[in-house]
């Protein structure tokens, strides 16, 4: 069993929903990350959280420590949200990490 | 703009060539990281180096080496290429447990 998991593996939306993506993790982490990667192969970084939640633009990330949990939201979704979203644990300080598979999400207006 | 770049974008190489993966950062980071994507699997590490010269394996070290003679660069090295090695290729840089950079890719077909 993969020590990150991430659900759903694809996702389909209209224009305009909410989105929610899941990712859960077996191992203690220091923190969480989230990456968005668009056809073409580049990654950015989304967020790095390690409790509660981070907010930018129409993105939001949360993580509950305790039930080793963590979603990404994107509200008012846009075509240009298409990509794959990718969920990666720290688990400590100079460690690398450890990703999901990766969500891949398409908004279809 | 903090910028991490890979020497090719797409790459055909023939099975048994010797093939060279280069990576460059520009942000003085220590930390630097070689990953193959593949559909279904995800992002796999293959090697990761803390410092010049240190090189640590990854979970697919397999087949591939690396080089860290400068901070700033980060080669992978395919010493005889094999068609399982077709592949996209990533880098990434970071600074201690904080934002990793990634590069653009390389598409690597071995024929």
């Amino acid at each position: 069993k993969n020590e990150v998991e991430q659900s759903p593996q694809n996702l389909t939306a209209q224009e305009g929903e909410f989105i929610t993506i899941n990712c859960s993790y077996s191992v203690g982490i220091s923190a969480l990350h989230w990456l968005q990667q668009h056809p073409g192969g580049g990654i950015v970084s989304l967020f790095m959280l390690s409790s509660g939640k981070k907010k930018h633009g129409r993105l939001i990330a949360t993580i509950n420590i305790q039930e080793k949990h963590s979603s990404l939201h994107i509200t008012a979704s846009h075509p240009r949200d298409s990509a794959v979203y990718i969920c990666a644990a720290l688990k400590s300080g100079n460690t690398p990490l450890v990703f999901g598979k990766g969500t891949r999400l398409s908004v279809i207006a | 703009d903090v910028k991490v770049t890979q020497s090719s974008r797409y790459l055909v190489k023939r099975t048994g060539e010797k093939v060279f993966l280069e990576c460059v950062q520009d942000m003085d980071h220590e930390n630097m990281f070689w990953y193959r994507q593949d559909p279904g699997l995800g992002l796999r590490l293959i090697y990761f180096s803390y410092d010049v010269k240190m090189k640590e394996k990854g979970d697919i070290p397999e087949g591939y080496s690396v080089s860290r003679e400068k901070k700033e660069r980060f080669s992978l090295i395919l010493e005889s290429a094999s068609t399982n090695q077709t592949s996209m290729y990533l880098c990434a840089s970071t600074l201690v447990p904080d934002t990793q950079y990634f590069g653009p890719g390389t598409r690597l077909t071995v024929l």
